[in-house]
């Protein structure tokens, strides 16, 4: 089955690193994204990483995956208080379709 | 590029009022679009999929009489909620994809905000 979970609340300093990490059970998995949902607006793709790949850096992010333990991390460098919003993971498997199951959610806050 | 829109961005109405989602891809072709039903402080609940030129597969427990998805071409899908009630009233937002290339992820739109009194 399909179970991708998060922890709800992440609180940084601005200039700190976010960590925010998720964990996932089916092991068809494809690829791995994360998205950022600012209140009010639909969802932004940040990244994503196919699931042969253990790492992926692009400018402020790094995303890693660890498949053996189905975990997946964003670590966000800098962090802004433009970074303050909700951000969730999510996978697609083979032969899923294309659909996305998507995690709960963490709520990132960043404070000055 | 992969911009999505979506219109209207909020819509408020009575009770037994049919309302028409748009959801638009501008600079690609959308070969799948999805749309997904949020409530507040919830993740997203995928509702159905639409695929250009067929009908849309709809998820478990999704009355497909109740939300109309319409996919005519490859830039456009519509998601009508018909006879709408307030416990229709929620986040609805859609995404497309380009299934001509190979690993493109969904892009989202802005999401429509529904509030039936």
């Amino acid at each position: 089955g399909e179970d991708v979970e998060q922890s709800l609340f992440l609180s940084v300093r601005e200039g700190d690193s976010s960590v925010i990490n998720c964990t996932y059970t089916d092991s068809s998995s494809t690829y791995l994204y994360w998205y950022k949902q600012e209140p009010g607006a639909g969802l932004q793709l940040l990244t994503y990483i196919f699931s042969n790949m253990d790492m992926k850096q692009d400018q402020r992010l790094t995303v890693l995956l660890n498949k053996k333990d189905k975990h997946l991390s964003l670590r966000i460098a800098d962090t802004q208080t433009g970074d303050s919003a909700i951000y969730f993971c999510a996978e697609s498997i083979t032969g899923g379709g294309n659909k996305l199951t998507f995690g709960t959610g963490t709520q990132l806050k960043v404070e000055l | 590029g992969a911009v999505v829109s979506q219109h209207p961005s909020w819509v408020i109405c009575k009770s037994g009022t049919s309302v028409k989602i748009e959801c638009r891809s501008l600079d690609f072709q959308a070969t799948t679009m999805f749309w997904y039903r949020q409530f507040p402080k919830q993740s997203l609940m995928l509702m159905a999929t639409s695929n250009e030129g067929s009908k849309a597969t709809y998820e478990q427990g999704v009355e497909k009489d109740k939300f109309l998805i319409n996919h005519a071409s490859l830039t456009l899908s519509t998601l009508t909620v018909t006879s709408a009630h307030p416990e229709d009233s929620s986040f609805y937002i859609c995404s497309a994809r380009d299934g001509k290339r190979d690993n493109q992820p969904q892009h989202f739109g802005d999401g429509t905000r529904l509030s039936i009194l």
